[in-house]
């Protein structure tokens, strides 16, 4: 299966923009970036996914490396609901198991 | 985006009793759907994969018969912890999947506590 690396953890202030990077060298043409978070004592979230292009939505932007090997999740301006653990993942129709690192611990001071 | 439910969100059950976790996708098909635990800080971890209609595979090290899983519709995904011991407590988590596999969703999770 395919790989990902993240920060174990991150420290961003409220109202500021947090880049939240993740490696995935070993990425192949078919696998779809996804992100989700999760907030304690609750199931993970889905925030964004991309396969080649930069992607935004209401939650977040996602920024994808030219040659895939790398992506960054953009929340513009952290709150304190942000607070969460956010992993990086691959999908694809070859490999279509949500499979979980540790995730990066988003941590937002006031 | 799609929702999948999950009932209870938490349970407390005494020890070598059963419990049964019910995971349903309210707004799709589900053609796959996947189960994990996560103990306290620790990442998800998946215990079994489903497809509808089928038995379900187990990862290594899950024991089949102490966590049966049912996935009779398309709609309706269920894990029972049969004979639960204090060490089943955690955190049991249901995902989803559509036709479109590069997708999936989560249930809200259930906290199961074994007294």
């Amino acid at each position: 299966d395919a790989k990902t690396t993240q920060p174990n953890s991150m420290e961003s202030n409220e109202e500021e923009p947090v880049h939240l990077p993740c490696n995935h060298s070993t990425i192949s043409g078919t696998d779809y970036i996804h992100w989700y978070r999760q907030l304690p004592s609750q199931g993970p979230e889905y925030v964004i996914h991309g396969l080649t292009s930069n992607v935004n939505n209401r939650m977040a932007s996602l920024a994808i490396a030219e040659d895939r090997k790398s992506s960054t999740l953009i929340l513009h301006r952290a709150t304190l609901r942000d607070a969460a653990v956010y992993y990086c993942i691959l999908l694809s129709g070859g490999s279509y198991i949500p499979t979980f690192g540790r995730g990066t611990s988003l941590i937002v001071h006031p | 985006g799609a929702v999948v439910s999950q009932h209870p969100s938490w349970v407390i059950c005494k020890s070598g009793t059963s419990v049964k976790i019910e995971c349903r996708s309210l707004d799709f098909q589900a053609t796959t759907m996947f189960w994990y635990r996560q103990f306290p800080k620790q990442s998800l971890m998946l215990m079994a994969t489903s497809n509808e209609g089928s038995k379900a595979t187990y990862e290594q090290g899950v024991e089949k018969d102490k966590f049966l899983i049912n996935h009779a519709s398309l709609t309706l995904s269920t894990l029972t912890v049969t004979s639960a011991h204090p060490e089943d407590s955690s955190f049991y988590i249901c995902s989803a999947q559509g036709r479109r596999n590069t997708e999936a969703f989560f249930g809200q999770g259930t906290r199961l506590t074994v007294v």
